[in-house]
């Protein structure tokens, strides 16, 4: 089983739509958990952290679900500029310095 | 600041050939990693170093080396390339434990 799952996508939406998706993780204890943001054929770069008691950052709303060991990502007022692949990351159980990136979910943003 | 450079950009190898990947940071980070990425895979973790001086395996380290030459330098070598190693090579630094990652542009590589 992989340590961290997403459904690939892609996910096809307006502008101004609302978007969300979820990332699924294997090792409960995990400590750390991100979501990274790659353009095509670019590197992926930090989006948001994501903590336990959910947090937002302008039109981006992230949130932890430690009992089903899920994050989620949700996007409000999709702009075209948000078209990419969203990374979710968590930390290794047994070494912090370890991060386990998921496969990412691709977002088209359509006018 | 640069952030985190690596060459090169590309680089066409034959199997059995070798070659070292490069990658800098100019953020005094004492965490350093190297990640391949390959098409529905996601990124995993070669190497890494927790801080100057130390390295340790990731996931997938068969088939490569790496040396942390001093706090700003984290190079990766293939002894000996084969196809299974086409793909899109990332450092990648951090601060510290649990800390934000930052990645550098990547490199291109393919074994033919």
């Amino acid at each position: 089983r992989k340590e961290v799952e997403q459904d690939p996508g892609p996910f096809n939406v307006p502008e101004g739509a609302t978007v969300a998706f979820n990332c699924t993780y294997s090792n409960s204890a995990s400590q750390s958990f991100f979501w990274y943001r790659q353009d095509c054929r670019k590197e992926p770069k930090l989006l948001m952290s994501v903590y336990s008691s959910g947090n937002e950052d302008g039109r981006f709303t992230a949130q932890l679900n430690r009992a089903s060991q899920y994050i989620s990502l949700l996007i409000r007022d999709s702009k075209l500029s948000d078209s990419a692949t969203y990374l979710c990351v968590v930390n290794a159980l047994y070494n912090f310095n370890k991060f386990y990136f998921g496969s990412g979910t691709k977002l088209n943003v359509k006018p | 600041n640069a952030g985190v450079t690596q060459t090169p950009k590309f680089q066409v190898l034959k199997t059995g050939q070798s070659m070292t990947l490069q990658c800098a940071q100019d953020m005094n980070h004492n965490s350093m990693y190297w990640y391949r990425q390959d098409p529905g895979m996601g990124l995993r973790l070669i190497y890494y170093s927790a801080s100057e001086g130390t390295t340790d395996k990731g996931e997938v380290p068969n088939g490569y080396n790496v040396s942390r030459l001093n706090k700003r330098e984290f190079s990766l070598r293939l002894e000996s390339a084969a196809p299974s190693q086409t793909s899109v090579y990332f450092c990648a630094s951090s601060s510290g434990m649990k800390e934000t990652q930052y990645f550098g542009p990547g490199t291109r590589l393919l074994v033919l």
